[in-house]
């Protein structure tokens, strides 16, 4: 079976802080696809990244950065610099084989920016 | 990337009452859609699968006489509640993966209320 932990229910910094999402995953699958996503209050899901169990390398992107790390089946986000726009729920999720297959949700990590 | 247009973005109904919720892949074909619930403050979880021309695939747990699923269309999927209760209430979604893709696309997602 797969699942996908986020143990930090709630986050509140305040603006220019760094901050990082953890999230821990479990699958007996060698190949799987891990995603972060944010939901704004407005509800739509919108893509942030996805990563195939064969990639670790880390990746930037602006602000954003992801660390991967199959030893430790985790799958860590991090905001540099957090602005208030930041502030959203933020899901991790696993994809049990295929990249568009259906997708396994953690319980989201609501993230507060206070100016 | 491919859209996905879900509708209503909202809508309250009377307890008793069935609401259908649309989901139209506007620039692509959309063999599968994948129908999430989301209830306030919780995780997204997979509800049922539907397949162009053939029954959907509920989850475990999901009344699939409660949810109708209907995928006549390769643009075209529709979730029914029939005999909406206040539990119903709820955050629906729908996903649908596109050929050549990394990610699954999502709609906006429909915001229920059942008073």
């Amino acid at each position: 079976a797969q699942k996908v932990t986020q143990a930090q229910t709630e986050i509140s910094v305040v603006e220019k802080e760094d901050v990082t999402l953890d999230c821990v995953y479990e699958t007996r699958d060698t190949t799987y696809y891990l995603f972060w996503y944010k939901q704004p209050p407005s509800g739509e899901l919108v893509f942030l990244i996805r990563r195939n169990s064969f990639d670790e390398q880390n990746e930037i992107s602006g602000r954003y950065s992801w660390n991967f790390q199959k030893s430790t089946s985790s799958f860590n986000f991090t905001i540099t610099a957090s602005q208030v726009v930041d502030s959203a729920v933020y899901f991790c999720a696993l994809s049990p084989q295929g990249g568009s297959e259906k997708l396994v949700f953690g319980k989201g990590t609501k993230l507060t920016v206070n100016p | 990337g491919a859209v996905v247009s879900q509708h209503p973005s909202w809508v309250i109904c009377k307890s008793g009452t069935s609401v259908k919720i649309e989901c139209r892949s506007l620039d692509f074909q959309a063999t599968t859609m994948f129908w999430y619930r989301q209830f306030p403050k919780q995780s997204l979880m997979l509800m049922a699968t539907s397949n162009e021309g053939s029954k959907a695939t509920y989850e475990q747990g999901v009344e699939k006489d409660k949810f109708l699923i209907n995928h006549a269309s390769l643009t075209l999927s529709t979730l029914t509640v029939t005999s909406a209760h206040p539990e119903d209430s709820s955050f629906y979604i729908c996903s649908a993966p596109v050929a050549g893709w990394t990610e699954a696309f999502f709609g906006q997602g429909t915001r229920l209320t059942v008073v």
